[in-house]
């Protein structure tokens, strides 16, 4: 069964801290990796993508990838209010036609809560 | 480059009734995905359409759905005989042909209550 797991959270955090938010997936053959924001009554963002183990940066995000461990992690630096949102973990599914299929797989979010 | 369109934004309907949702994916996307988002969940998939070829079904797509992609373009989602587990919101997607590590963008959304 492939599965992505988020912990639901809620995890909260104080402004200018950082954030950890953490994911495990269940299939070793997953390549990509995505983070996605997403704000009560929208629709998810696309914020941060890694294919390669190590980090990723992009301003105050930092992806994380560990293929070896099946985890992938997203750091969010500076933790603004602006930053309070559902935060999803999603992978493609190699198995799904391979790669050019584009399948996403989603873990069920961890809510984020940055309080002044 | 417009985004991901969706229509409508909202759906209020009645148990039983039928319902379809439009998408408008970016212009020369030819690949155009449907999920569906419940409270507290990730979107989980339910159709990809390469071109006009529908590609893949989930098994969540019982046979009261039904999507279509003519032509390669807009695509449309129809629900038939709604019930009220249909509730939820109905997400489209778009990309080119995907490199590695290559993610796509979801549209708005169409959020349907059905009571």
């Amino acid at each position: 069964q492939k599965e992505v797991e988020q912990n639901s959270g809620p995890l909260s955090v104080p402004e200018g801290a950082i954030a950890s938010l953490n994911c495990t997936y269940s299939d070793r053959g997953s390549q990509s990796f995505f983070w996605y924001r997403q704000y009560s009554g929208k629709s998810p963002e696309l914020i941060m993508s890694i294919y390669s183990n190590g980090d990723k940066e992009d301003g105050r995000f930092t992806a994380q990838l560990n293929k070896a461990s099946q985890y992938v992690s997203l750091l969010i630096r500076d933790s603004q209010p602006s930053d309070s949102a559902t935060y999803l973990c999603a992978v493609i599914d190699p198995n799904a036609g391979g790669t050019s299929y584009g399948k996403l797989t989603f873990g069920q979010g961890t809510i984020l809560t940055v309080h002044p | 480059d417009t985004g991901v369109s969706q229509d409508p934004r909202h759906k209020i309907t009645k148990r039983g009734q039928n319902v379809t949702f439009r998408c408008d994916p970016i212009s020369e996307h030819n690949r155009l995905y449907w999920y569906r988002q419940t409270l507290g969940q990730g979107p989980e998939f339910l159709t990809y359409f390469q071109n006009e070829a529908q590609l893949e079904k989930s098994r969540l797509l019982s046979d009261r759905f039904s999507a279509e992609r003519p032509k390669g373009s807009f695509s449309t989602l129809e629900i038939q005989r709604t019930e009220q587990g249909d509730s939820a919101m109905y997400l489209c997607a778009s990309r080119r042909k995907p490199r590695v590590g290559y993610g796509y963008t979801f549209g708005s959304g169409t959020r349907l209550t059905v009571v």
